[in-house]
């Protein structure tokens, strides 16, 4: 079976910081997404990588699938306290449903 | 564009009784599927329809919980009987499958204890 491993667990940086959450998975990613949930509510859609070696970006957070396609990193620039929240990768299974890690929960003090 | 809706947004029930969850997808998405995130937890799926048909359970208990999509649009989700363990956070998402990989939007949840 598949695993996904997110670190860190947690994390808690100082506005204005760069910050970087990993995933890795067990086993070759097909596609990999990544959302954003706050507390008490659902998935927030940030990306889906599908291509090894791909990068995607939006405002201030980028996301990379490594050539392997078993890891992936989610990058936040310049952080803000609207990018707090807790952080969940996603692997896509054959029936496109998904397959997430634990999730990273990410505290921006301001 | 409306996004998936989902209620009640909370429950409290004790257990042993019976609950049940709604869900509406976004307009257009044949595929619904029901996650189950346990406090500290990333979801896991229960369900997965496309249209009325089921594509995936085999991760849904199926000697309490039920789950139908009748006319391929909305779904419910049923437990019965409650247990403690089932307390949760109930998502519903849904996808268009134009593409293999395509984007699955989630609704806000149901948040379910089990007194």
């Amino acid at each position: 079976s598949q695993e996904l491993e997110q670190s860190p667990q947690s994390l808690i940086v100082q506005e204005g910081k760069n910050l970087t959450i990993n995933c890795t998975s067990s086993k070759t990613l097909y596609g990999l997404y990544w959302y954003k949930q706050k507390y008490g509510e659902g998935l927030i859609f940030l990306m889906m990588l599908q291509k090894g070696g791909e990068e995607k970006s939006h405002e201030k957070i980028t996301a990379k699938l490594d050539e392997k396609k078993q890891q992936s990193s989610l990058h936040i620039t310049a952080s803000q306290p609207s990018h707090a929240g807790i952080y969940l990768c996603g692997a896509a299974r054959i029936a496109n449903n998904l397959f997430f890690g634990t999730g990273t929960r990410l505290t921006v003090i301001p | 564009e409306a996004g998936v809706a989902q209620s009640p947004r909370y429950k409290i029930i004790e257990k042993r009784q019976s609950v049940a969850f709604w869900c509406n997808p976004i307009s257009g998405h044949a595929t619904l599927y029901w996650y189950q995130q346990i406090l500290g937890q990333g979801p896991k799926l229960l369900i997965q329809f496309q249209n009325n048909g089921v594509v995936d359970d085999s991760q849904l208990p199926k000697d309490r919980f039920s789950a139908e999509r009748l006319k391929g649009v909305d779904s419910t989700l049923k437990i019965q009987p409650a247990k403690l363990e089932d307390s949760a956070v109930y998502l519903c998402a849904s996808s268009s499958p134009r593409t293999y990989t395509d984007t699955q939007y989630f609704g806000p949840g149901t948040r379910l204890t089990v007194l």
